[in-house]
């Protein structure tokens, strides 16, 4: 079974500069999350999809960042624009509906803002 | 809010020696606990898991055991290989949430 696939591994732009990440979940799996980690840190939840609709996007900084999930499959993720603080990992996961708890990763994308 | 706190790294250890990773956490209610690993260049894979009190996780001769009353989640392994060389992650999952300590690097040396 494939797991959760990421694209691009990495990225590095310049400030201002508009980026996209883009998530394959795992086939079946509704739930689908976008986290960022910190250089030095945990993961830290940026958006939860339940099939095509955000349920949780309460730490998503609104004014640069943006997602979607068309169809309740892939997700894309962009930043508009990049900041210097926006330089982070970007992983996606995602967890079978009935078993939220258990979430699968991809190996996430490295942004670096310059 | 819930929070999840962990030693800090890097623990560094001979092939065979003995470890532990502390972990404790604050939640309410009653959350389900997980150590996450992360090879280098790989994302987050999930080690062991507990999901009430008193439950013993284990995987690939990891476990950890879920302390209540001391609102713990330790990682041990009775003899670590260069291979277990990772970054360690202790969350805990609780409405809807899956909160991350900040990693523990573990470094093993033959």
């Amino acid at each position: 079974e494939a797991g959760v696939v990421q694209s691009p591994r990495y990225k590095i732009i310049e400030k201002k500069q508009p980026v996209a990440f883009w998530c394959n979940p795992i086939s079946g799996h509704n739930t689908l999350y976008w986290y960022r980690q910190n250089l030095g840190q945990g993961p830290e939840l940026l958006i939860r999809y339940e099939n095509e609709e955000a349920v949780d996007d309460s730490q998503l900084p609104k004014d640069r960042f943006s997602a979607e999930r068309l169809k309740g499959v892939d997700s894309t993720l962009k930043i508009q624009p990049a900041e210097l603080g926006d330089s982070a990992v970007y992983l996606c996961a995602s967890s079978p509906g009935a078993t939220k708890n258990i979430q699968y990763f991809g190996a996430g994308t490295r942004l670096s803002v310059l | 809010g819930d929070s999840v706190t962990q030693m800090e790294g890097p623990v560094t250890l001979s092939e065979e020696a003995f470890l532990t990773i502390n972990c404790t956490y604050t939640a309410t209610g009653y959350p389900s606990l997980f150590w996450y690993v992360q090879y280098p260049g790989e994302g987050l894979q999930l080690l062991l898991k507990a999901t009430k009190a008193d439950d013993k996780g284990s995987n690939k001769g990891f476990e950890a055991t879920y302390r209540k009353e001391t609102t713990s989640f330790h990682l041990e392994k009775g003899s670590v290989q260069v291979s277990d060389s990772a970054v360690y992650f202790c969350a805990l999952h609780n409405t809807d949430k899956l909160i991350f300590g900040t990693g523990t690097r573990l470094q093993v040396f033959p």
